[in-house]
């Protein structure tokens, strides 16, 4: 079974300022890992994904993220945020490696509230 | 860019009714999935179809639910007998190959009186 853990449930952050999003997840495979955003009244959108490769993935609207292995860990970051990016975020992860199924474990959300 | 869209976006039925929640995949997707979200809870899987069967579901998807394929279009989910506990937003998603990122619709939200 895996698991995956948002840290925070709310990130409020002053526009212009760094802002990183914690995940840690924990599986006894390897795993894919995503970043998908939801604004009020719509659906997910995927920010970004790590299949495999380079560890650090950059994904739409200037966000990135890091997969560290050693830490379970795949943090969301952006260097500037924006109003409009003020947004409920969700981490997940699927095993689809290692079995024949592609579900999404989800972490609880980090809800960003940006501030002018 | 294509999108995988829902119907209705708001449904309010009584407990004890049956409900149909429809979703239209994007076109050249071949899998297919359901999830919830009660509120102030983590999305949470129903449920993957692929190939007009089910390839795996929750211990939350029980008898009272069922999905089907009816057309080449759509993709459903069914509730059989709603109860309180059911109300939640209700996600589709579709996904071209396995292992690529599964695209949501905007979800239904689901209201049992």
């Amino acid at each position: 079974a895996q698991s995956v853990t948002q840290l925070d449930s709310q990130v409020p952050v002053f526009e212009e300022a760094p802002v990183e999003l914690r995940c840690n997840y924990s599986s006894s495979v390897s795993v894919y890992l995503f970043w998908y955003v939801q604004y009020p009244n719509q659906g997910l959108q995927l920010l970004l994904k790590y299949l495999s490769g380079s560890t650090l993935v950059k994904g739409i609207n200037g966000f990135e993220a890091e997969f560290n292995k050693s830490q379970t860990s795949f943090h969301l970051r952006k260097p500037s945020v924006h109003i409009s990016d003020t947004a409920e975020y969700f981490c997940a992860v699927s095993n689809f490696p290692n079995n024949a199924g592609n579900m999404l474990t989800f972490g609880g959300g980090t809800r960003l509230m940006v501030k002018p | 860019e294509p999108e995988v869209t829902q119907t209705p976006s708001h449904q309010v039925t009584q407990m004890g009714q049956e409900v149909i929640l429809r979703c239209v995949p994007i076109s050249n997707h071949l899998y297919f999935y359901w999830y919830r979200q009660i509120l102030g809870q983590k999305v949470e899987f129903l449920v993957s179809f692929y190939n007009n069967e089910i390839s795996e579901k929750s211990e939350i998807f029980d008898d009272q639910f069922s999905v089907e394929r009816p057309d080449g279009s759509n993709f459903t989910l069914k509730i059989r007998s709603t109860k309180l506990e059911d109300s939640a937003m209700y996600f589709c998603a579709s996904e071209r190959a396995r292992g690529q990122p599964q695209h949501f619709g905007d979800g239904t939200r689901l209201s049992i009186l």
